[in-house]
C-alpha cells in the first residue's frame, strides 16, 4: 500500500521552515527518508525504526508516530541545497514510495 | 564504496524490440532492488533479490520484464516487444540484507529508456 505524502509542493524562502508529512493506511514499523534532486538518483536521508524515533541531520530531522502510522520530516532554516523531492518509503520487504513532495527553496 | 552502477544510461529502442540494462551493486550489499520511475512520481518497485534469489516480483510487472542475477553479483532486466509505456527510468538499488539505523537503500544513476 503506497504512503501518502503532504503536501504535493512547498515554496520556501531560504530560512524559512517546512514539514512534510507521510501516512500509512497500514501498520508502519519504520519508515525511509530520500530526496531526489531534478535529474538524479534519490539521496538516503534516514531510516527511522521505532515508534517515537526522532533523527536529526543537519538541519533536517524527522519523526515517526507509530501508533498513528505516520511520519513528518522537518527542514529548519531551509538552504537552497534543500531543494529537490522528498520521498518517504515503507518497507515491506521491500521499500513502497509515496508519490513525493516537491520542495523549492528560493534566495 | 564505488557505489551503484547502471548501464546504459540513455537507451532509445524502437517499438517492439527487445533491451537488456545491467546494474553493477555495491559488492558488499546482498539485497538488489530495481525500480521504474516516470516523470513526476515515486519511484515504483519491480523486483527484488537477496544475493541470487529473486524474492519478489510486482505484480504490475508484465510477463514482458524479466530479471535476473547470476551468481548474487550484477544484475539484467531485459524488456521484451517494449511497448512505448515502458518509456520511464529504471533505477536500480542496492542494501544490506538488514534494514539497520544507518544504512539505507543507494540507487544508481538510473537507465532511461525511450521507445518510439
Amino acid at each position: 500500500q503506497q504512503p501518502v505524502q503532504s503536501p504535493q509542493a512547498v515554496i520556501l524562502r531560504e530560512g524559512e521552515d517546512a514539514v512534510i508529512n507521510c501516512s500509512s493506511s497500514k501498520a508502519l514499523y519504520s519508515v525511509h527518508w530520500y530526496r531526489q534532486k531534478h535529474g538524479e538518483a534519490p539521496v538516503f536521508l534516514m531510516i527511522l525504526l521505532k515508534g517515537g524515533e526522532q533523527k536529526g541531520h543537519d538541519k533536517i530531522s524527522a519523526s515517526f508516530n507509530e501508533k498513528k502510522q505516520q511520519s513528518s520530516l522537518y527542514l529548519t532554516a531551509s538552504q537552497l541545497s534543500y531543494s529537490g523531492t522528498y520521498f518517504c518509503g515503507t518497507p515491506t520487504g521491500n521499500l513502497i514510495f509515496g508519490k513525493g513532495t516537491k520542495l523549492s527553496v528560493k534566495p | 564504496d564505488t557505489g551503484v552502477s547502471q548501464n546504459p544510461r540513455h537507451k532509445i529502442t524502437k517499438r517492439g524490440q527487445n533491451v537488456t540494462f545491467r546494474c553493477d551493486p555495491i559488492s558488499e550489499h546482498n539485497r538488489l532492488y530495481w525500480y521504474r520511475q516516470t516523470l513526476g512520481q515515486g519511484p515504483e518497485f519491480l523486483t527484488y533479490f537477496q544475493n541470487e534469489a529473486q524474492l519478489e516480483k510486482s505484480r504490475l510487472l508484465s510477463d514482458r520484464f524479466s530479471a535476473e542475477r547470476p551468481k548474487g553479483s550484477f544484475s539484467t532486466l531485459e524488456i521484451q516487444r517494449t511497448e512505448q509505456g515502458d518509456s520511464a527510468m529504471y533505477l536500480c538499488a542496492s542494501s544490506r540484507g538488514r534494514v539497520s539505523p544507518n544504512y539505507g537503500y543507494t540507487f544508481g544513476s538510473g537507465t532511461r529508456l525511450t521507445v518510439v
